[in-house]
Parts: C-alpha cells; sequence; structure tokens
C-alpha cells in the first residue's frame, strides 16, 4: 500500500492566492513526522516545514502552514500569497520513527504547481 | 556555510558499466544518505551511512553500493547498469546528536543527472 499518497498532479494558482496541496499518508508506526519539501527544476529538494504526530498545533513557517487532521492522516500544505518563484514540484513525505531511521524518507509523487499573473 | 555537495552533475553511460558518485554532506552533518529519483516520481530511499557503515538499505540490488569516508563524504557506486537506472540521484545529510533531532530535515544536493543508453 501506497504510504504517501497527492493526488493532484497539478496545480494552478493566481499570484497573491492561496492554494493548498493535499497529501494523506498511511503507517502503523505511533510516532512518525510528515515533511513537505519544494523542489524547482534545479533538482535540490528544499525542506518547506515539519509536523510531527505528537504536536498539538498545527506547523505554520512564514508563508507555509500544515493543515494536520490526524484522525483523517491528512498533512495538507497551505502556501499563502502565492508568488511566481514558488512555481515548482512540491512533495509530501514522511519519517516513521520506531520502523524507519531518521534519514529514510517516503515520498509521495508530488504535485505540480505552477503560479500564473 | 556550504551546503550539500554533489559531482557530476550529469553523466552518460553505457548498459553494462559502472558508474560513481560523489556527495559532501552540509558542514556539521555526519550522516548521509543516497535516493534515487526517477522521472514523474518522488525520491526513493537507497541507503543510509554513518560512522562509515551502511546502516539501513531500502529496496534496491547489491548492485548499488556505498562508502563514506573518515571525512564524512560518501560516494554511491552501481554496478553493470540497467537502461532502467535512468535517474537523478540526489544525496542529503544531516546531524546526530541534536536534541529533538527526529524533527530534523534532511538537507538534499542539486543531484547527479545519470543517463543509460
Amino acid at each position: 500500500a501506497q504510504k504517501i499518497t497527492q493526488t493532484q498532479p497539478g496545480m494552478f494558482v493566481q499570484e497573491k492566492e492561496a492554494v493548498t496541496l493535499d497529501c494523506t499518508y498511511d503507517t502503523s508506526d505511533p510516532s512518525y513526522g510528515l515533511f513537505w519539501y519544494k523542489q524547482p527544476s534545479s533538482g535540490e529538494m528544499i525542506f518547506l516545514i515539519y509536523q510531527g504526530s505528537y504536536d498539538q498545533q498545527n506547523a505554520t513557517e512564514g508563508r507555509y502552514s500544515l493543515n494536520f487532521q490526524k484522525a483523517r492522516k491528512s498533512a495538507n500544505l497551505v502556501i499563502s500569497a502565492s508568488q511566481l518563484g514558488d512555481s515548482a514540484m512540491y512533495f509530501c513525505a514522511m519519517r516513521e520513527l520506531f520502523t524507519g531511521t531518521a534519514s529514510k524518507l517516503t515520498f509521495g509523487t508530488g504535485t505540480r504547481l505552477q503560479v500564473t499573473l | 556555510d556550504a551546503g550539500v555537495t554533489q559531482s557530476p552533475t550529469h553523466l552518460i553511460k553505457t548498459r553494462g558499466q559502472q558508474v560513481t558518485l560523489r556527495c559532501s554532506p552540509k558542514s556539521g552533518h555526519d550522516t548521509v544518505s543516497w535516493y534515487q529519483q526517477a522521472l514523474g516520481q518522488g525520491p526513493q530511499f537507497i541507503f543510509q551511512y554513518y560512522e562509515e557503515e551502511e546502516r539501513q538499505r531500502g529496496n534496491f540490488p547489491d548492485r548499488f553500493s556505498g562508502h563514506q569516508f573518515p571525512n564524512y563524504s560518501s560516494e554511491l557506486n552501481v554496478n553493470a547498469l540497467l537502461l532502467g537506472d535512468s535517474a537523478l540521484y540526489l544525496c542529503a545529510s544531516r546531524g546526530r546528536g541534536q536534541k529533538g533531532s527526529y524533527n530534523s530535515p534532511l538537507h538534499f544536493g542539486n543531484g547527479t543527472r545519470l543517463t543509460v543508453t
């Protein structure tokens, strides 16, 4: 079974608007962490935001926030006030703390975000 | 502060050949992991190195091997190349012994794009 599911292969958003990128996950590990990375065409994976499974509040980092719904096993990324430079691939990833190592992330297939004028 | 550096950036090899990819971790990091990212997919974990030993391995055949040197840099070797090995190979690093290190993100390099013909 796929552990990380990103159902939106592509998304369009107008500049200055907010956009939500969906991510659902599946794990039997009681402790896990969820990450979002941005991958521009250069190839580098850029860390955006982290949410731990026991964190009580949703994570925020500047224009990025994570809408974490544990019961639904979803960890959606919200980007507010989109900018042209936000155009890139976005990956959701999970780290399982008991069954994995801190260096092993399981990634989804990604969502390509295109910001338009 | 140098980030994760990888070399070469691009490589073209013929089926059956062997290839070596190189990675220098971010300053202060001692754990290196390798990922394979096929076109249109998310990265897949190959293995992780710490203290010059392979600590965990993903679902990759023995044709994929690695090494970590005393200065924490790492090599990824792939023998008997197949057309399906064509991908972007990403190196990631993280530090250990940090308080709350399980929420620390992986820092990725720009990758090496390998084409097997």
